[in-house]
């Protein structure tokens, strides 16, 4: 069945450090979304890409869209205690379910 | 705007027993979907409805179900409660059938 994977599992970086997850799919997507859970909270909505290539940023965070559409990142430059959570990518091909990667762990020390 | 509105927010069952969930999407939201949250398996697919119809469901035994009302608030059931239900169940909702979407808060249910 439809899979989407997310690495790396947890990722350990000193305020101030970039950081980047890799959302990967078995199966070509219409779109992809990006979400952000703090702990102990509930997924919150960042962005969501629909075209091949495309690339959009949000102040420090910058989301990549594959060329076949089956991948995608988020890069965080110069993290910041804030930035603690768990960042789900959530694809579509176009049905009606959305496919969430396991979701990456973002631990910044101070 | 309000948010998307789960109640309750917490709750704590008895193995063997039956608990519904509710969950109010965005006023104009007519997709909700559910998901299961646990620790080790992330975010888990349970059904999306959509104008009161299922559209899909996820692989989840039959004792889940759900439904969706006139006014798009929908309602999620777990018959004969496990010790492995315990977990955050999100409901999400979304203005169109392939968007991004909206979670409530959850409701964390414990089955003891």
């Amino acid at each position: 069945g439809q899979q989407v994977m997310q690495i790396p599992q947890y990722q350990h970086v000193q305020e101030g450090e970039d950081f980047t997850t890799y959302c990967n799919s078995s199966t070509t997507l219409s779109n992809i979304q990006w979400y952000k859970q703090r702990p102990g909270g509930h997924p919150v909505f960042l962005i969501q890409l629909v075209k091949s290539g495309e690339v959009k940023k949000q102040k420090r965070l910058t989301f990549q869209f594959g060329e076949a559409k089956k991948n995608s990142s988020l890069h965080i430059t110069a993290t910041q205690t804030t930035d603690v959570g768990t960042y789900f990518c959530a694809g579509n091909t176009g049905g009606f379910k959305t496919i969430f990667g396991a979701g990456t762990r973002l631990f910044v020390k101070a | 705007k309000a948010g998307v509105t789960q109640t309750p927010r917490y709750l704590i069952k008895t193995r063997g027993q039956q608990v519904t969930l509710s969950c109010s999407p965005i006023s104009g939201h007519r997709s909700v979907s559910w998901y299961q949250q646990t620790p080790g398996q992330g975010l888990q697919f349970l059904f999306e409805y959509f104008s009161e119809t299922q559209r899909n469901k996820g692989n989840f035994p039959g004792r889940f179900s759900g439904r969706q009302f006139s006014n798009s608030r929908s309602e999620m059931n777990v018959s004969t409660l496990e010790l492995g239900d315990s977990a955050l169940y999100l409901c999400a909702s979304s203005l169109s059938d392939r968007g991004y979407a909206f979670f409530g808060q959850g409701t964390r249910l414990t089955v003891v």
